[in-house]
């Protein structure tokens, strides 16, 4: 399972947009890179789930560079309820089972 | 329900005692997993269940955690003689089938158990 490193914590202001990168240098073909977003005292909701170059929904943007070493999720215009833990996991979707790969996140703390 | 549910969200216990947590996975969902989430860290995987089966339980910390899972819905997590660093949020997640066409990998997670060990 590939590895991912991300920043332990972010400063953001209300109405900016929040870049939040995620290292994955030993991703595997056939992985899919997925973000989750965890608030205080609830379980992590999915945000976005790539496999190469640009996602974007109605939450989030997922930039994947062509080496897939990497992702950046954006958050356009953040507010105050953005503020929580963001999860960058790799792994192979079809073959069940994240297992140690959520790591400790990034803490996005939005001010006003 | 239309969501995953674990019960019960908070449970006090003193070192010794056996606990067991209680999680009903969405109807339909053939995956189960379990995390362990200690104070201010990430999600540890305890243990991963495909229908019935346990195909991974590589995550379960010590023989005094065993979980099982029936009738591809309901799953309990049972710890025995409980440890003060047992003290976490257990959270419950479920997914489609893995292997299956329609599955895109999103774990559909719960509240959590939070457990407190005396």
């Amino acid at each position: 399972l590939a590895k991912t490193t991300q920043p332990i914590s972010m400063d953001s202001y209300e109405g900016q947009e929040v870049n939040i990168t995620c290292s994955h240098n030993n991703i595997a073909t056939n992985d899919y890179i997925t973000w989750y977003q965890q608030f205080p005292s609830q379980g992590p909701r999915f945000i976005i789930q790539g496999y190469k170059t640009k996602v974007t929904n109605e939450v989030a943007s997922l930039f994947i560079p062509a080496d897939r070493k990497s992702s950046t999720l954006s958050l356009p215009r953040v507010s105050l309820s953005d503020t929580a833990v963001y999860y960058c996991l790799v792994g192979d979707i079809g073959t069940g089972g994240f297992k140690t790969i959520f790591g400790a996140g990034t803490r996005l703390f939005v001010k006003a | 329900g239309a969501g995953v549910s674990q019960s019960p969200s908070n449970k006090v216990t003193e070192k010794g005692k056996d606990v067991e947590l209680r999680c009903d996975p969405i109807s339909g969902h053939t995956a189960l997993y379990w995390y362990r989430q200690r104070l201010g860290q990430g999600l540890e995987f305890l243990i991963y269940f495909q229908g019935n089966s346990a195909p991974d339980k590589s995550g379960l910390p010590s023989d005094r955690f065993s979980a099982e899972r029936t009738g591809e819905s309901v799953s309990t997590l049972t710890i025995q003689r409980t440890q003060q660093e047992d003290s976490a949020v257990y959270l419950c997640a479920s997914s489609l089938d893995p292997s299956g066409r329609a599955h895109t990998g999103e774990l559909f997670f719960g509240e959590g158990s939070r457990l407190t060990v005396l």
